[in-house]
């Protein structure tokens, strides 16, 4: 399977803990996206990158999150410290580097419940 | 800041008719690109029809067409003999041409009736 992955899958964690969430995009895609979408809502926009560079971050990225793309492959997003109202779909998109229309293809999502 | 706005929460069709699900955006740019998202229950999502703001012919993919209304800012998605596996949440998003991230809708439930 090419298309983008995510792991893990699920994640139930205690307020306080921190959880760390991987993606591996589409192989040949250089452009990177991260998305957090609550129950009943449409995604909304957390941070991009291109290659190894994060270009771009919402005002919604608080500092207690961090995302990272260290050789321009797979990325992370770390939370510290969870919140309850960090409870979410965390899901993570890829583009190739020509801009114009090209589709942002989405992995399936990590679903994070913080108890 | 951009906005995208679904104002049908839920919509519901019978198999083999046609449905229309609204999305209405606000935007001061004059190039832009335009998506309509399906995501199945548990399933992750894909793209359904691209809409490039600088063509007036609407773009259609199968049993897929777009309503794009520039002035208006309108961009509804028609479809048409419609199927059990239509069935999904729909998002209408919003990407500038300068820009990078998708601006959503809240997304329209398709419920599909045998």
């Amino acid at each position: 399977d090419t298309g983008v992955s995510q792991n893990p899958r699920h994640k139930i964690t205690k307020r306080g803990q921190n959880v760390t969430f991987r993606c591996d995009p589409i192989s040949e895609h250089n452009r990177l996206y991260w998305y957090r979408q609550t129950l009943g809502q449409g995604p909304e926009f957390l941070t991009y990158f291109q290659n190894e560079a994060q270009l771009e971050k919402s005002r919604l990225l608080s500092d207690r999150f961090s995302a990272e793309r260290p050789k321009g492959s797979f990325s992370t997003l770390e939370i510290q410290r969870t919140e309850q109202g960090d409870s979410a779909m965390y899901l993570c998109a890829s583009s190739p580097s020509k801009l114009g229309g090209n589709e942002q293809f989405f992995g399936p999502g990590t679903r994070l419940t913080v108890l | 800041a951009q906005t995208v706005t679904q104002s049908q929460p839920e919509m519901s069709v019978q198999e083999a008719e046609t449905v229309t699900l609204s999305c209405t955006y606000d935007t001061s740019e004059s190039d832009y690109y335009l998506f309509w998202y399906k995501q199945p229950p548990s399933r992750q999502m894909i793209l359904v029809i691209r809409q490039e703001a600088y063509k007036q012919q609407n773009a259609t993919e199968n049993r897929f067409s777009v309503n794009f209304q520039k002035a208006a800012k309108s961009f509804s998605l028609k479809i048409s003999d419609s199927q059990l596996g239509d069935a999904a949440m729909y998002f209408c998003a919003y990407r500038n041409n300068a820009g990078n991230m998708l601006t959503f809708g809240g997304g329209t439930r398709l419920m599909v009736k045998p």
